[in-house]
């Protein structure tokens, strides 16, 4: 299994609720990542987990909160949106050591209403 | 942040032609990467070159990387209508393996 499977595809979610989006891989990658991207923009990095630890934060609200409950799953949990929020968020994986390239899942289309 | 910078922003090409696309990026790196992304759906990862190679080769793909001017290309050889899509080098400096994107270039190939 060589790929990163995200779910939803695509969410509606007004801004009073609550709702999780997922992102699984087998392939015994040990990083994984949380992208947010807007259109005709670059991929703009959040959230790094490392070993299932969080490394890195990219100074990102607390409205968005990730997990990773496993190797295999990460989560990004979203509460109280606003409708900037609205993007595309890609989850994304790499091997150990450093230098070698991503996989990326397809995203989830948010939009915030 | 953003640390590349690609160029140009679009390009508009006749299938058969060759494509080349521009990154500069602004720090020391350990290796730059090309992804390729299809109407706002995942980037998929094109070529892989590290900070001591010059050039890489994948099938029509032609990377280079000239780290004193801090800068990389992409040559697409025979272009083919399929080959439309958004591309974006990444820079990955090495530490904790985070990749920063450049803003892209957006190819059309016309049939």
């Amino acid at each position: 299994d060589t790929e990163v499977t995200q779910t939803p595809k695509h969410l509606v979610m007004g801004m009073t609720n609550k709702k999780s989006l997922k992102c699984e891989q087998h392939m015994g990658h040990r990083a994984m990542y949380w992208y947010k991207q807007k259109a005709k923009k670059p991929p703009e990095l959040m959230f790094v987990y490392s070993y299932e630890k969080l490394s890195i934060n990219e100074s990102v609200p607390s409205r968005f909160s990730p997990e990773c409950p496993n190797s295999s799953l990460l989560n990004l949990h979203l509460h109280a949106l606003q409708p900037e929020d609205s993007a595309l968020y890609l989850c994304a994986s790499s091997g150990q050591p450093d230098g070698y390239g991503y996989t990326f899942g397809s995203g989830t289309r948010l939009t915030v209403v | 942040s953003q640390q590349g910078e690609e160029d140009p922003q679009a390009l508009s090409i006749q299938e058969g032609e060759n494509a080349t696309m521009n990154c500069s990026y602004k720090t020391s790196i350990n290796n730059l990467q090309w992804y390729r992304q299809n109407s706002g759906r995942g980037l998929v990862h094109l070529i892989l070159i590290r900070s001591n190679e010059r050039e890489k080769h994948s099938g029509r793909l032609r990377v280079t990387l000239d780290t004193s001017k801090k800068s990389s290309s992409l040559l697409i050889t025979a272009s083919r209508a399929a080959d439309t899509a958004s591309y974006f080098c990444a820079t990955d400096l090495g530490a904790g393996n985070m990749l920063t994107f450049g803003g892209g270039t957006r190819l059309m190939v016309k049939p």
